[in-house]
């Protein structure tokens, strides 16, 4: 079945870029997602990406999607302690509309 | 407008017990999931609604999980029997669609003493 795998840390210094990275098996993934968990809190849907794309951009935020090598990255600019998270990769495949996640990456942002 | 809300937020029940979550989608959402998530880990698909199809039971670990959905509105995930395994937030999640964006609600934090 479909597996997606992302690194489980991340930590930078607040103004830096972050980089988070995802990987996934299913090359018909249709939609991409990017979501973000904070404590105590549900998923906040941040940004997704068609599988027809390449790049992304949403303020802070940039989706990169590599199909040839079934990779997915989210940059997050001039990164924030509030941006301080677990954020989760999900996929779509071309069976139904269920989300296959990854096992979340935490951000750690230091002052 | 209301997000997706479920209940209860919390519940702790004793082994070998049934238990019930509800959750209440988005307004005109078609489409109704319910996720897993372990602690420290992603979330693992159970059930999928979309309109007056049938749902896709895929994801359901075992034949003590068991969900409803009326028409297009609240589900319900129901687990017999339960066990510590089970301990886990249960999270919903609706959207307009099989292809639109899924929106969360806070999710249902079981825990099985």
């Amino acid at each position: 079945g479909e597996d997606v795998e992302q690194s489980l840390f991340l930590s930078v210094r607040e103004g830096d870029s972050s980089v988070i990275n995802c990987t996934y098996t299913d090359s018909s993934s249709t939609y991409l997602y990017w979501y973000k968990q904070e404590p105590g809190a549900g998923l906040q849907l941040l940004t997704y990406i068609f599988s027809n794309m390449d790049m992304k951009q949403d303020q802070r935020l940039t989706v990169l999607l590599n199909k040839k090598d079934k990779h997915l990255s989210l940059r997050i600019a001039d990164t924030q302690t509030g941006d301080s998270a677990i954020y989760f990769c999900a996929v779509k495949g071309n069976q139904g509309g269920k989300l296959i996640f990854g096992q979340g990456t935490e951000l750690s942002v230091k002052p | 407008g209301a997000g997706v809300s479920q209940s209860p937020s919390n519940k702790v029940t004793e082994k070998g017990k049934d238990v019930e979550l509800r959750c209440d989608p988005i307004s005109g959402h078609t489409a109704l999931y319910w996720y897993r998530q372990r602690l420290g880990q992603g979330l693992e698909f159970l059930i999928y609604f979309q309109g007056n199809s049938a749902p896709d039971k895929s994801g359901l670990p075992s034949d003590r999980f068991s969900a409803e959905r009326t028409g297009e509105s609240v589900s319900t995930l129901t687990i017999q029997r339960t066990q510590q395994e089970d301990s886990a937030v249960y999270l919903c999640a609706s959207s307009l669609g099989s292809s639109g964006e899924q929106y969360f609600g806070p999710g249902t934090r079981l825990t099985v003493t």
